[in-house]
């Protein structure tokens, strides 16, 4: 059982309005990740980071930002929310070595 | 560049029937490959983990199997059940850039009562 947490798991939100999207593990996995999954669609990697203080862009540019202070929280803003920015976030981690990642349940965020 | 390909898109199946899940990828370079379960609108739920030394893995009603040289990995489902009714994703570690998993497109599977 995987303990990973993500909160909200449902966030509507007007344009324009700063949002921190929460993620936390219990694992003390080093590594984690953000992904950004529309419908249907297939998984983007937005963010990653392997460990704390360090971070690095996916290989979809997205305009959030993220922070790794503590291992076990990951946490994603968006300084200006906009309607391109609905969709579904997917944190995930990951131990060391070739080890399982895992994934949180979901924000799905609807920007109006 | 590592493409992971799933075949069938979608299938839809009689319950209690025995189905094979098909992933290839075109880079045997790799880690790992993880086979995950995605319900509509919630997070991915790992099934399997196989490591690129290993032929195969088991866990209850599934079984993962990986033919590295090959490219290939099947995720049989043995006698199918309306709740394994799911996206299945396939997803390979790369050993160029390890930081990231490749995600097969994903089978949506239907097992009808």
């Amino acid at each position: 059982e995987a303990d990973i947490y993500q909160t909200p798991r449902y966030l509507v939100i007007g344009t324009g309005k700063k949002i921190t999207l929460e993620c936390s593990q219990t694992m003390g996995h080093d590594k984690m990740y953000w992904y950004q999954q529309d419908p249907g669609m297939e998984l983007h990697l937005i963010h990653y980071s392997y460990g704390v203080n360090s971070t690095e862009k996916g290989d979809l540019s997205s305009e959030s930002t993220v922070s790794r202070i503590r291992t076990e929280h990951f946490p994603l803003t968006l300084e200006s929310a906009r309607p391109s920015h609905t969709s579904q976030y997917l944190c995930a981690s990951r131990g060391q070595g070739g080890s399982e990642q895992y994934f949180g349940p979901g924000t799905r965020l609807t920007v109006t | 560049k590592q493409e992971v390909t799933q075949i069938p898109a979608a299938l839809s199946v009689p319950e209690g029937e025995n189905l094979v899940l098909n992933c290839s990828f075109t880079d045997s370079a790799i880690y790992n490959l993880q086979w995950f379960r995605q319900d509509p609108g919630k997070g991915l739920t790992s099934l399997l983990l196989i490591q690129s030394s290993q032929r195969e893995q088991t866990s209850g009603r599934l079984n993962a199997s990986l033919d590295k040289s090959s490219g290939r990995s099947t995720l049989y489902i043995a006698a199918s059940q309306p709740g394994d009714s799911a996206t299945y994703l396939c997803a390979v570690r790369p050993m160029d850039s390890s930081y990231k998993l490749i995600f097969g497109s994903g089978t949506r599977l239907l097992v009808r009562p």
